[in-house]
């Protein structure tokens, strides 16, 4: 069945580090792939997306870019901020339905 | 600007006890999702509906019922609350998506329930 597995958190880095969380995920078929943040207090926002392999999908500074050959989803962002803190979810949906399969989420605090 | 709202942020209830989580989109979304995050789960599905008066079981239904009477009001129902069902739940919609395109999901802030 589908799935996504992600980097185990939580992560904590210094302002201005670079970031890397890293996602797999098991799919048939051609998903879409997408990462999700949740903010303290808050509901989940998209952050960015990818449709096809090779995609870069880009949104805030953040990056992901869909491999196919490696089943990955790795999210980046050069230099982080305090307010980047948050938990962060890869997400894949497969292009036959339209339900969304979570990752179990990782965790990032950003010290200033 | 999108608005999912959800009745209450914080819930206590006891074991046994019918518990309703109310959940409200103001865009006319055709889709409306419950969720349950735990952690080290992430976001698990409970059920979902594609519109008034349908529903269709998520990955995790066990335990839950759902009502759909209006488009925009979605509710979860927990007909005998037990202790494994303390979580934090989330509520999401979406529009109807056209072929060969991805409608985001947009969520709300969620309701933290405790199950004593």
């Amino acid at each position: 069945g589908n799935s996504v597995t992600q980097m185990e958190g939580p992560v904590t880095l210094s302002e201005e580090a670079f970031l890397t969380i890293n996602c797999t995920y098991t799919a048939t078929g051609y998903p879409s792939l997408f990462w999700y943040v949740q903010y303290p207090g808050e509901g989940l926002q998209l952050l960015l997306k990818a449709t096809k392999a090779d995609d870069k999908g880009s949104n805030k500074g953040f990056e992901a870019t869909y491999r196919k050959e490696t089943t990955s989803f790795h999210l980046e962002k050069g230099s982080v901020q305090v307010s980047d803190s948050a938990v962060y979810f890869c997400a894949l949906r497969n292009n036959q339905g339209g339900k969304l399969i979570f990752g179990q989420g990782t965790e990032l605090s950003v010290k200033p | 600007d999108v608005k999912v709202t959800q009745s209450s942020r914080y819930l206590v209830k006891r074991t046994g006890e019918k518990v309703f989580l109310e959940c409200v989109q103001d865009m006319d979304h055709e889709n409306m999702f419950w969720y349950r995050q735990d952690p080290g789960l992430g976001l698990r599905l409970i059920y979902f509906s594609y519109d008034v008066k349908m529903k269709e079981k998520g990955d995790i239904p066990e335990g839950y019922s759902v009502s759909r009477e209006k488009k925009e009001r979605f509710s979860l129902i927990l007909e005998s609350a037990s202790t494994n069902q303390t979580s934090m739940y989330l509520c999401a919609s979406s529009p109807r998506p056209t072929s060969g395109t991805y409608n985001e999901q947009f969520f709300g802030p969620g309701t933290r329930l405790t199950v004593l």
